[in-house]
């Protein structure tokens, strides 16, 4: 079974703070995926990577960075965390056979940032 | 510019009172239309991939129907553990492998 953890379920930050969430995967997967989840609003794309090194801009990539420096690990920064960053994120990754293949997601992390 | 709405935004079912959910989409070209159900506290868990125009998927008792605007999830005879958020996504022909999303279906299935 595909399996995507996340480094935390719970986490509280301070305005300012820098902020980093890890995502991990364990099936060789080269595509992985960082969204944020809010009510009302579904899932929305921050950044996404195709490739060790490689990395996209997603949907609403302000504020965030992101890092993959080996292919099992997709890292999503804020550098100066903000109120409106307070919501929940999920990581996702993808095997690359086949154009049409689903996300396996991970289990989420809900920040607050106070 | 590409949209996903899903309708309604809640749901209440008795057990055993079956019913559909809809996922409307505006894309230039869709590529595939992804069905996932979520738990309160937990990440999508993925239900089906539907790729064109008549096509249908079914598992237990879920079964998603797929037209060139819209596909339906349908829930026959639910039980409570079927109450979940449904989501629904379209990855289209210029988005290689990206989703986007609508914003979910909240199903409550009362005993």
């Amino acid at each position: 079974d595909v399996k995507v953890t996340q480094s935390s379920r719970y986490l509280v930050k301070r305005t300012g703070e820098k902020v980093f969430l890890e995502c991990v995967q364990d099936m060789d997967h080269e595509n992985m995926f960082w969204y944020r989840q809010d009510p009302g609003l579904g899932l929305r794309l921050i950044y996404f990577s195709y490739d060790v090194k490689m990395k996209e801009k997603g949907d609403i990539p302000e504020g965030y960075s992101v890092s993959r420096e080996k292919k099992e690990r997709f890292s999503l920064i804020l550098e100066s965390a903000s109120t409106n960053q307070t919501s929940m994120y999920l990581c996702a990754s993808r095997p690359p056979r086949g154009i049409y293949n689903e996300q396996f997601f991970g289990p989420g992390t809900r920040l607050t940032v106070l | 510019e590409d949209q996903v709405t899903q309708s309604p935004e809640a749901l209440r079912l008795q057990e055993g009172e079956s019913s559909s959910l809809n996922c409307s989409y505006t894309v230039s070209g869709l590529r595939g239309l992804f069905w996932y159900r979520q738990d309160p506290g937990k990440g999508p868990e993925f239900l089906f991939t539907l790729y064109s125009a008549g096509e249908e998927k079914e598992k237990e008792r879920l079964k998603a129907t797929l037209t060139k605007k819209e596909s339906f999830l349908h829930i026959t005879a639910p039980k409570p553990e079927d109450s979940a958020t449904y989501l629904c996504a379209v990855m289209t022909t210029d988005s290689w492998g990206k989703l986007q999303f609508g914003a979910g279906t909240q199903v409550v299935v009362t005993p």
